[in-house]
């Protein structure tokens, strides 16, 4: 299996809902990735787990809390949203290793809309 | 700090025609290279990658990219295009010191557009 699932695929929230992404891969691998992207921007990275622990965090707003229960499953957890958090949410996965030289594998993403 | 610049926003080319889409990069030492292509509302799929040795890498779908030091390029080529490969396509750069993972930095995407 070399496929990254997610879902949903779409979700629609408002501002003072909760709600939940989910991320899962199978291929081993122990780097996980949360992106998030803009219409016609690149991807940009949110946080990286590697062997479930938090590896990085690029200094997102709390209002996202992402968790990684086990080596296969990483979730990002929303809450008190704003409008301009709408957009594709990506996650990834690559093998770890020391030369890091492995590319990633990403999922379809979630599209994302807050209202 | 690693950077990658795609300077053309959208490349045209005709059926059948080569293609070409340009990706330039800095970084401090020898850089590990990326392509990823993203079709509509989809993830990025990986295309190719150099890390060391032969300059010309060749990926999937037909595609190969040239890695030059001396001009900081990794140009993505196709010798003949299809329509269906229309989408946008990121170069990303990954200082090779960065760690076991990949925290990569992506250009802007340039939008390929194949004309019937």
């Amino acid at each position: 299996d070399t496929e990254v699932t997610q879902t949903p695929k779409h979700l629609v929230m408002g501002m003072t809902n909760k709600k939940s992404l989910k991320c899962e891969q199978h291929m081993g691998h122990r780097a996980m990735y949360w992106y998030k992207q803009k219409a016609k921007k690149p991807p940009e990275l949110m946080f990286v787990y590697s062997y479930e622990k938090l590896s990085i965090n690029e200094s997102v707003p709390s209002r996202f809390s992402p968790e990684c229960p086990n080596s296969s499953l990483l979730n990002l957890h929303l809450h008190a949203l704003q409008p301009e958090d709408s957009a594709l949410y990506l996650c990834a996965s690559s093998p770890m290793g020391l030369a890091g030289n492995n590319e990633q594998f990403f999922g379809p993403g979630t599209r994302l809309t807050v209202l | 700090a690693q950077s990658v610049a795609q300077p053309e926003d959208q490349v045209n080319v005709a059926e059948g025609n080569p293609l070409t889409v340009k990706c330039t990069y800095s970084v401090s030492g020898n850089p590990y290279l990326f392509w990823y292509v993203q079709y509509p509302n989809r993830g990025l799929q990986f295309l190719l990658k150099y890390i060391t040795g032969d300059n010309l890498v060749k990926g999937s779908y037909g595609f190969e990219a040239e890695f030059n030091k001396s001009q900081t390029s990794f140009h993505l080529k196709k010798p003949s295009a299809l329509v269906s490969d229309s989408a946008l396509y990121f170069c990303a750069v990954r200082d090779p010191r960065s760690g076991g993972y990949q925290k990569v930095t992506f250009g802007i995407g340039t939008k390929l557009q194949v004309i019937p």
